[in-house]
């Protein structure tokens, strides 16, 4: 079975700092990768997906992920975190062709004003 | 267009009742999806539906039962709830392709269920 790797449970950060939170996948086949972010008390949103062509993908907020297939990793970026970033964020993936979704375990983010 | 919605926000149930969540889409979307949300441990497929008219198991399916009662409903049913099934319970939708693929899926807003 596929499996999903954040390697951060919790990650704080002050206003303006980077942001790289990281994501592995076990599939080996083609996939579909995305983020989604939980702003607290809220239900997931869809920060950006991949799913062929430039490996470097652009979402909402200002957030961006490269997908890098030889190292089976997705992770996500952001050159500048605000305090409105706070949020757990979770990475999916889904063989293509396949309609199950498998998440990760999340990584939380706290942003420090 | 109210997207995913369900019903109820929050229920607390004695060990041994049983009830029923309801989640509706308004977006056309064929596939429907329940999962259950534990601290530390992500999302957990429960079942989904590719289609009206099927379902199929998930990761996580013992203990429950669904219901595609037609395009737009997709429900979740406890026959006899346990402390165990204490989560948060996430519905969400989306499109079907003839490849089953570049689809993502839309997500309610979430039951709080609490099992005493």
């Amino acid at each position: 079975a596929q499996s999903v790797s954040q390697h951060n449970h919790h990650v704080i950060l002050s206003e303006a700092a980077s942001l790289e939170l990281g994501c592995n996948y076990s599939y080996g086949g083609t996939v579909n990768l995305f983020w989604y972010v939980q702003y607290p008390g809220q239900h997931l949103q869809l920060l950006l997906k991949y799913f062929s062509g430039d490996p470097l993908v652009k979402g909402i907020k200002g957030f961006e992920a490269e997908f890098i297939k030889s190292k089976f990793s997705f992770n996500l970026r952001k050159p500048s975190v605000q305090w409105s970033d706070t949020a757990e964020y979770f990475c999916a993936v889904k063989k293509a062709g396949s309609y199950q979704l498998t998440f990760g375990k999340g990584t939380k983010l706290s942003v420090i004003p | 267009n109210a997207g995913v919605t369900q019903t109820p926000k929050f229920q607390v149930l004695k060990t041994g009742q049983s009830m029923t969540l309801q989640c509706a889409q308004d977006m056309n979307h064929n596939s429907m999806y329940w999962y259950r949300q534990d601290p530390g441990m992500g999302l957990r497929l429960i079942y989904y539906s590719a289609s009206e008219g099927t379902t199929d198991k998930g990761e996580v399916p013992n203990g429950y039962n669904v219901s595609r009662l037609n395009k737009r409903e997709f429900s979740l049913r406890l026959e006899s709830a346990a402390p165990s099934q204490t989560s948060v319970y996430f519905c969400a939708s989306s499109e079907f392709t003839s490849t089953g693929g570049r689809h993502e899926q839309y997500f309610g807003p979430g039951t709080r269920l609490t099992v005493t």
